[in-house]
């Protein structure tokens, strides 16, 4: 099956940093969604995004599908910036699975 | 606010008790979906009901037992769980199973067995 794999694993800033978190997959997919994990476990929808670049705020994410990876970006990070990103990506026929990647750690200090 | 709920947040249990999670979606979708997450790993599909019918169970032990009465209810009905089956459980929803639009999350249920 597709395997999404997400670098690096854990990450430390200090407030005010720039940060890009990367997302690989191996094999094409129907799309891809970028999510924030809170401390709390609620999953937040950042990004739905098969190809191209997007911006909302701070954030910004790019996937090439055709070389099948995306890319957050995170400027000026904030604490509140902090908790679990997972990549996730959609496949599939009939049900449009979504398998998500190994997510990487975010501690944001101030 | 994403339009799915969960109830309850926390649900602690014994081995041997019964108890249900309530998944409920107010945005008009088709297809619901469960997902288990264990400590420090990624969400891991259960689930999928697309109008009603089942159409993925992904090797899921038959202590976990989903019900769909309708598009906009999902339950997980739990009987006999072990310790490993601790985890938060989140649900989420889609216009269509096959529809292309992103899936929208619920707050989850933070399950611990005793």
């Amino acid at each position: 099956g597709i395997q999404v794999e997400q670098s690096p694993p854990d990450l430390i800033l200090q407030e005010g940093a720039n940060s890009t978190l990367r997302c690989n997959f191996s094999d094409s997919v129907n799309n891809l969604q970028w999510f924030h994990q809170n401390p709390w476990g609620q999953l937040i929808n950042l990004f739905y995004i098969p190809s191209g670049t997007k911006q909302n705020g701070r954030l910004s994410a790019t996937t090439v599908a055709t070389e099948r990876y995306s890319l957050l970006y995170i400027s000026s990070s904030q604490t509140t910036d902090s908790g679990v990103y997972f990549c996730a990506a959609y496949y599939g026929g009939a049900t449009n699975k979504l398998i998500f990647g190994t997510g990487t750690l975010l501690a944001v200090q101030p | 606010e994403t339009g799915v709920t969960q109830t309850p947040r926390h649900l602690v249990m014994g081995m041997t008790n019964k108890k249900s999670l309530k998944c409920e979606q107010h945005l008009g979708h088709n297809a619901m979906y469960w997902y288990k997450q264990s400590a420090k790993k990624p969400l891991e599909l259960m689930f999928v009901y697309n109008f009603k019918e089942q159409t993925e169970n992904n090797s899921v032990p038959s202590r976990f037992s989903p019900e769909c009465p309708n598009s906009s209810h999902l339950f997980l009905h739990l009987h006999t769980l072990q310790p490993e089956d601790s985890a938060l459980y989140l649900c989420a929803s889609t216009p269509g199973a096959n529809s292309n639009q992103p899936q929208h999350f619920g707050d989850g249920t933070r399950l611990s067995i005793l």
